[in-house]
């Protein structure tokens, strides 16, 4: 079946750093999106990309759907204390006006540099 | 986007027994969905809960064990059945569409014991 591929799997940050991840498959998908799931919490849409290339931001956060429909990578500008959290990607590929369902990255937890 | 409110929040239930879930919507969605998310791992879809028809689950889950009911465009509950420790994860609804994107609940934590 479709697996997506999330790196890093975790990572510290510091205040101001920026931070980059990305999800790639095997298999191509026509929407990527990206959550980000506070402990005790569901996931919360962050950002939701529907064509090949598509770069889109939302305040300091940056995604892009790669030109392969494969891949995709979330940017995290200028980082703050509440961005902690962990980050998940998703896929779906839709056909013949059926909605596929979302298929899930392993996540990538961000925590603070001790 | 969709209001998602989830009940209850957390459990605690003796191995063996059953617990039901509830998912309820502040509007009407077509699209309601379960996943159920296992200890420091990813979501997995359990199944889509359809309105006025039974579920469609997806492989490694049966009805038997995960009954769900639909009765409206606004409602859908979960019920995790015989319980057993491995079915301690959070389980999640979800709702939405590729145009809209997918709103998540807050999701209840269910410890067996």
């Amino acid at each position: 079946g479709q697996q997506l591929n999330q790196s890093p799997q975790s990572m510290f940050i510091q205040e101001g750093e920026d931070v980059s991840m990305n999800c790639t498959s095997s298999s191509i998908f026509n929407t990527w999106l990206w959550y980000k799931q506070d402990p005790g919490e569901g996931p919360v849409l962050l950002i939701a990309l529907y064509k090949a290339g598509e770069l889109t931001s939302n305040g300091r956060l940056t995604a892009q759907f790669g030109i392969t429909r494969k891949d995709s990578f979330l940017n995290i500008s200028a980082s703050i204390p509440s961005d902690v959290g962990i980050y998940f990607c998703a896929g779906q590929l839709n056909y013949g006006g059926s909605q596929g369902n979302l298929i899930f990255g392993k996540g990538t937890k961000l925590s603070v540099k001790p | 986007s969709a209001v998602i409110s989830q009940k209850p929040s957390r459990d605690i239930c003796q191995r063996g027994t059953s617990l039901t879930i509830q998912c309820q919507v502040d509007s009407q969605v077509t699209m309601m969905f379960w996943y159920r998310q296992q200890p420091g791992q990813s979501l997995t879809l359990i199944a889509t809960a359809n309105q006025g028809s039974e579920a469609t689950y997806e492989s490694g889950f049966v009805i038997d064990k995960f009954p769900i009911s639909r009765p409206n465009l606004t409602f859908s509950t979960l019920t995790v059945s015989n319980m057993s420790p491995e079915d301690s994860s959070i389980y999640l609804c979800s709702v939405g569409t590729r145009r809209d994107g997918y709103t998540f609940g807050s999701g209840t934590r269910l410890t067996v014991v």
